[in-house]
C-alpha cells in the first residue's frame, strides 16, 4: 500500500498570503494525484487531478505541481473560504487508493 | 446539477448488518463508476471500494481491510449505489460517503453516519 504523507499538519496563513502544501508518496504515483478540500461538516470537494489540472469551477488561485513522489498544492492568495482541510490522494496503485492524513489551513 | 444523497446510516449493535444507499441525479449514472469512502470522527479519509460501470463489467474492488464484510452494488435502473456492511465492528463507526468516480472522485454526497455500539 502506498503511504501518502502530507506536511505540515497545520499551516497558519494570513488572508491574502500564499499557502504551500506538500504531499509525498512512499513510491512513485506518476501524476496520478488528486487534491480535495474539506470544510467542517461538509463532504470533500475535488480541487485538482492529474497533479496539476484544476477541477471544474476551481479558481485559478489554486495550482498543483509535481510528479513521482513529491507534490505541491499552492493557493496563491488565501481567501476566507479557503481555510479548510486539504487531502491528497493517489490513484496510481490499487489496492487501495490512499489519502494523506490532511493539512489544515488555518487563519493566522 | 450532480447530486448524491446517502441514506441508511444508523446506530447498530456489533455483529449486525447495514445497507447504505446513495441516490443520485444529474448525470448518467450507468456510465460511471461509484465509490464509497469513510471517515471516522476527527480522522482522515479511508477508501472502502468502488464498483465499475456495466460497460467495464460492473465489477467491484475493495481495500484489503474491507474485503469480506463490505459489498458494493448498484441498480442502474434506479440510479442508486449501495454499500452493505456485515458483521459490523466498533471500528466501522464513521461517516460513509459515496462519490462519483472510481479513482478521481469528482462529486461527493454529504455522508451518512454509522455508529456501531451496544
Amino acid at each position: 500500500e502506498i503511504v501518502m504523507t502530507q506536511s505540515p499538519a497545520t499551516l497558519s496563513v494570513s488572508p491574502g498570503e500564499r499557502a504551500t502544501l506538500s504531499c509525498r508518496a512512499s513510491q512513485s504515483v506518476s501524476s496520478n494525484l488528486a487534491w480535495y478540500q474539506q470544510k467542517p461538516g461538509q463532504a470533500p470537494r475535488l480541487l485538482m487531478y492529474g497533479a496539476s489540472t484544476r477541477a471544474t469551477g476551481i479558481p485559478a488561485r489554486f495550482s498543483g505541481s509535481g510528479s513521482g513522489t513529491e507534490f505541491t498544492l499552492t493557493i496563491s492568495s488565501l481567501q476566507s473560504e479557503d481555510f479548510a482541510l486539504y487531502y491528497c490522494q493517489q490513484y496510481n496503485n490499487w489496492p487501495p487508493w490512499t489519502f494523506g492524513q490532511g493539512t489544515k489551513v488555518e487563519i493566522k | 446539477e450532480v447530486q448524491l444523497v446517502e441514506s441508511g446510516g444508523d446506530l447498530v449493535q456489533p455483529g449486525r448488518s447495514l445497507r447504505l444507499s446513495c441516490t443520485t441525479s444529474g448525470f448518467s449514472f450507468s456510465d460511471y463508476a461509484m465509490s464509497w469512502v469513510r471517515q471516522a470522527r476527527g480522522k482522515g479519509l479511508e477508501w472502502v471500494g468502488f464498483i465499475r460501470s456495466k460497460a467495464y463489467g460492473g465489477t467491484t474492488e475493495y481495500a484489503a481491510s474491507m474485503k469480506g464484510r463490505f459489498i458494493i452494488s448498484r441498480d442502474d435502473s434506479k440510479n442508486i449505489a449501495y454499500l452493505q456492511v456485515n458483521s459490523l465492528k466498533s471500528e466501522d463507526t464513521a461517516v460513509y460517503f459515496c462519490a462519483l468516480g472510481g479513482n478521481v472522485l469528482d462529486y461527493w454526497g454529504q455522508g451518512t453516519l454509522v455508529t456501531v455500539s451496544s
